[in-house]
């Protein structure tokens, strides 16, 4: 089993919908989450961290469940540059770990 | 957020040369490093952790001896790909990281990344 996992999709929604994608990790004492944002041929851009309590940032929204080990990325309201990969990392160590990533297009 | 920059940022080389990406720390000092490679519609691996001063850490299935890193100042590290062949080639990304909070949160910031093409 893969230490990070998420749906590869692609997700292919309309502007405006709301999407959600889920990732699962495997070690329990993870300790850090977070949300990244991968344009082609780009470097990874830090979209926002997880907290226990769930946060907010715009339309984005994080959810962290500890008991079934999963994080959640909500996005509101979608928009054509939300268009990326999303890449669910999760740190173990000071070592980040990276999920394979979720491919999001949002169609005119 | 800090600034990571790498050189070059692409390159394509013959088989079997030698390759060298740097990546630096720009306004803030890197005690570590991380090397990752990522081929196409796959994710980030990390491949080593670089300490300034001190042997870098491979993950397992790396080899240390293809990849040389090096890590001889709080700004620079360097990524050497020996003897390149075609399987080589791909996305190269460095990150430096900042030392963890007393939280307990920890970030580190991504260079743009440097592509190699081995032909």
């Amino acid at each position: 089993r893969k230490e990070v996992e998420q749906d590869p999709g692609p997700f292919n929604v309309p502007e405006g919908a709301t999407v959600a994608f889920n990732c699962t990790y495997s070690n329990s004492a993870s300790q850090s989450f977070f949300w990244y944002r991968q344009d082609c041929r780009k470097e990874p851009k830090l979209l926002m961290s997880v907290y226990s309590s769930g946060n907010e940032d715009g339309r984005f929204t994080a959810q962290l469940n500890r008991a079934s080990q999963y994080i959640s990325l909500l996005i509101r309201d979608s928009k054509l540059s939300d268009s990326a990969t999303y890449l669910c990392v999760v740190i173990g160590s000071y070592k980040y770990i990276f999920g394979t990533g979720t491919r999001l297009k949002v169609l005119a | 957020g800090a600034v990571v920059s790498q050189h070059p940022s692409w390159v394509i080389c013959k088989s079997g040369t030698s390759v060298k990406i740097e990546c630096r720390s720009l306004d803030f000092q890197a005690t570590t490093m991380f090397w990752y490679r990522q081929f196409p519609k796959q994710s980030l691996m990390l491949m080593a952790t670089s300490n300034e001063g001190s042997k870098a850490t491979y993950e397992q299935g790396v080899e240390k001896d293809k990849f040389l890193i090096n890590h001889a100042s709080l700004t620079l590290s360097t990524l050497t790909v020996t003897s390149a062949h075609p399987e080589d080639s791909s996305f190269y990304i460095c990150s430096a990281g900042s030392p963890p909070s007393l939280a307990g949160s920890y970030e580190q910031y991504f260079g743009p990344g440097t592509r190699l093409t081995v032909t």
